[in-house]
């Protein structure tokens, strides 16, 4: 069974850079498995940030970028502000119609 | 603008039943696939189902193939799930995702979400 690996916390000061990983038990991620990124707040439903790897979905600031880094996808905030604090999971597409999400990261801005 | 509203959410026995829906607007219905996503509470989100635009597709997370079915109206633009053999581990929000479309294989529009409960 493929597992989606993701750090399960991370932290950040307000201003600062962080990446947050997408990674396979087995394998490398690639383009080919089309990852993408989204944010979720409580009680909210998730927003699309990222996809196709880096192409940023309607709206998003641009200091959300997507890319592969190593043998993983990659989510980079640059100038982290507070309301980025939030749960980030990665979405990848695995064929034959099968999608797998990560365990998710929760970013605390401070 | 797009709109996913789910619906049918509720409290059922262990092994019961319930249909979910997710009435969809504001886009060509049938022109795009669609998901189901769930999170139950505290964790984290999972893909449990997924629907070509035109049926003629259909896949499923191992944790629901055989208990749930996934299909579609395009008539009325609304999404069904079908969840049989309820068991206490499928307590979770229920979320109907629009698909992106353009073979990018992602989730673009996301519903509010409607909660099952499965419990005694």
């Amino acid at each position: 069974q493929t597992v989606v690996t993701q750090e399960p916390s991370f932290s950040v000061s307000p201003g600062g850079t962080v990446t947050l990983t997408c990674g396979l038990s087995s394998g490398s991620v690639s383009s080919s498995y089309y990852p993408s990124w989204y944010q979720q707040t409580p009680g909210q439903a998730p927003r699309t940030l990222i996809y196709s790897t880096n192409t940023r979905s309607s709206g998003v600031p641009d200091r959300f970028s997507g890319s592969i880094l190593g043998n993983k996808a990659a989510l980079t905030i640059t100038g982290a502000q507070a309301e980025d604090e939030s749960d980030y999971y990665c979405l990848l597409f695995l064929g034959s119609g099968i999608w797998v999400f990560g365990g998710g990261t929760k970013l605390t801005v401070l | 603008q797009v709109h996913l509203v789910e619906s049918g959410g509720g409290v059922v026995q262990p092994g019961g039943s319930l249909r979910l829906s997710c009435a969809a607007s504001g886009f060509t219905f049938h022109a795009y696939n669609m998901h189901w996503v769930r999170q139950a509470p505290g964790k984290g989100l999972e893909w449990v189902a997924f629907i070509r635009h035109d049926e003629s597709d259909k896949n499923y997370a191992d944790s629901v193939k055989g208990r749930f079915t996934i299909s579609r109206d395009n008539s009325i633009h609304t999404l069904y799930l079908q969840m049989n053999s309820l068991r206490a581990e499928d307590t979770a929000v229920y979320y109907c995702a629009k698909d992106g479309g353009g073979g990018d294989c992602h989730f673009d529009y996301w519903g509010q979400g409607t909660l099952v409960t499965v419990s005694s």
